[in-house]
């Protein structure tokens, strides 16, 4: 399968600082990035939706100020948590697919606030 | 979007064919029906994706009832490395959003030597 890569796998921020997390498709353009939150034991939780060159659309209770998601280009977004406090403090995955296709999701970044 | 139910929990017995159930009795006539696992503190992997016919692939086969509102994902020799949690979706289609996967619970697969 096409493979979508996450970086970084895992970060250690300061309560206050912003966090910036990338998500690239290697070896295919997606048109569509979706980015999912994961608490323990939990099923993942959609957050946003981007399309290419276009303004996310943020699931109901996500806050957009808060969970900045850039979709710059047909093969790289960025989901930058800003002023994180430690209930941020999660599993994020990103997906990529296209058109009509399946998706591929990225390894996750473990995010740990302190 | 339509609703998936799973079991919260199976075991299989390393080498049998393990047998994942799901109920998506809502599901419209042009959604797919998607498989992904996910391996613990990794991201979702998918498996297998279907419409009406059922669907083999080099992981797994995915048969859908002719009323479309239960499928089950067959492993057919399970090994240790398929523990994991095992996704149904029902993906929604069209519009600039489509296709957003929606998770619910999962199968939690414990394949035992």
């Amino acid at each position: 399968g096409a493979v979508v890569s996450q970086h970084p796998s895992r970060v250690i921020c300061k309560s206050g600082t912003s966090v910036k997390i990338e998500c690239r498709s290697l070896d295919f353009q997606a048109t569509t990035m979706f980015w999912y939150r994961q608490f323990p034991k939990q099923s993942l939780m959609l957050m946003a939706t981007s399309n290419e060159g276009s303004k996310a659309t943020y699931e109901q209770g996500v806050e957009k100020d808060k969970f900045l998601i850039n979709h710059a280009s047909l093969t790289l977004s960025t989901l930058t948590v800003t002023s994180a406090h430690p209930e941020d403090s999660s599993f994020y995955i990103c997906s990529a697919r296209v058109v009509q296709g399946e998706a591929f999701f990225g390894q996750g970044t473990r995010l740990t606030v302190v | 979007d339509a609703k998936t139910t799973q079991p919260p929990s199976m075991d299989c017995a390393e080498g049998r064919a393990a047998n994942l159930p799901c109920n998506h009795s809502t599901i419209s006539g042009n959604e797919y029906v998607y498989w992904y696992r996910q391996i613990h503190s990794q991201g979702p992997q998918y498996i297998i994706h279907g419409l009406k016919n059922n669907e083999t692939n080099e992981m797994a086969s995915l048969i859908i009832t002719e009323d479309r509102k239960s499928s089950t994902l067959i492993l057919p020799h399970a090994t240790l490395r398929d523990t994991a949690v095992y996704y149904c979706i029902v993906r929604v289609a069209g519009g600039n959003q489509g296709g957003k996967l929606i998770f619910g619970q999962g199968t939690e697969l414990s394949v035992k030597p």
